[in-house]
């Protein structure tokens, strides 16, 4: 059965790092035609795909937020981290991880992680 | 960046009904499109991939069609559970979007 969960801190300060931890299990990081996302869900808004991170290492990740954000692996812990400089009020939200899957150029999100609510406020 | 708009936004619907929602690409996308079911407090989870492929264990009831522009995400003889909100996802090009939701809710 394949999961993924998200660790991290629920309230950050403005200006602060949130840095956040996918563990997966059920399959392995390094496992070709799969990666996995992180996407995030403002409250009561829609969903922001923010970056992911390929079988190879290779990653990809959005354009308003490169100079801020960065992702990384630690494949002998199964895990995945989104890191986060410079939090402002406006990165208040529920933050998942999800497995991306690979299959003749298309690509979905397929499971998701239950989500953590991270708050920023002073 | 490609742009997904959807409608509508929210639609009113009874048990059984047959429901479409619509999403549309801001530019050609083939069938990199993918349709995403949520309910309150819960993570997404995809219910139709590559634009028409249902994934395992979804009912037939849902069906996905589209390519290019235009896409639909289709439930016929809509189910209590069926209610939830909707996104549409392309995966043609990077950064990844999303549509902005079609909430299905009861009439």
């Amino acid at each position: 059965q394949v999961t993924l969960k998200e660790s991290g801190p629920v309230l950050v300060r403005p200006t602060e790092t949130l840095t956040l931890t996918c563990t997966v299990s059920g399959f392995s990081l390094t496992t070709s035609r799969m990666g996995v996302s992180w996407i995030r869900q403002p409250p009561g808004k829609a969903l922001e795909w923010l970056a992911h991170i390929f079988s190879n290492g290779e990653t990809s990740s959005t354009t308003s937020l490169r100079s801020r954000l960065t992702i990384s692996r630690d494949t002998s812990r199964s895990q995945v981290v989104l890191t986060l400089t410079n939090v402002d009020p406006v990165d208040t939200a529920t933050y998942y991880c999800a497995r991306t899957q690979f299959d003749y150029g298309e690509s979905w999100f397929d499971p998701w992680g239950q989500g953590v609510l991270v708050t920023v406020s002073s | 960046d490609i742009q997904l708009t959807q409608s509508p936004s929210s639609l009113y619907a009874s048990v059984g009904d047959r429901v479409t929602m619509t999403c549309r690409a801001s530019r050609g996308i083939s069938t990199f499109l993918n349709w995403y079911q949520q309910k309150p407090g819960k993570a997404p989870s995809v219910v139709v991939y590559a634009a028409s492929v249902l994934q395992d264990g979804v009912p037939s009831r849902f069906s996905g069609r589209g390519s290019g522009t235009d896409f639909t995400l289709t439930i016929d003889s809509l189910q209590r559970e069926d209610f939830a909100t909707y996104y549409c996802h392309q995966s043609y090009s990077t950064p990844r979007t999303f549509g902005q939701g079609t909430k299905v809710e009861f009439k």
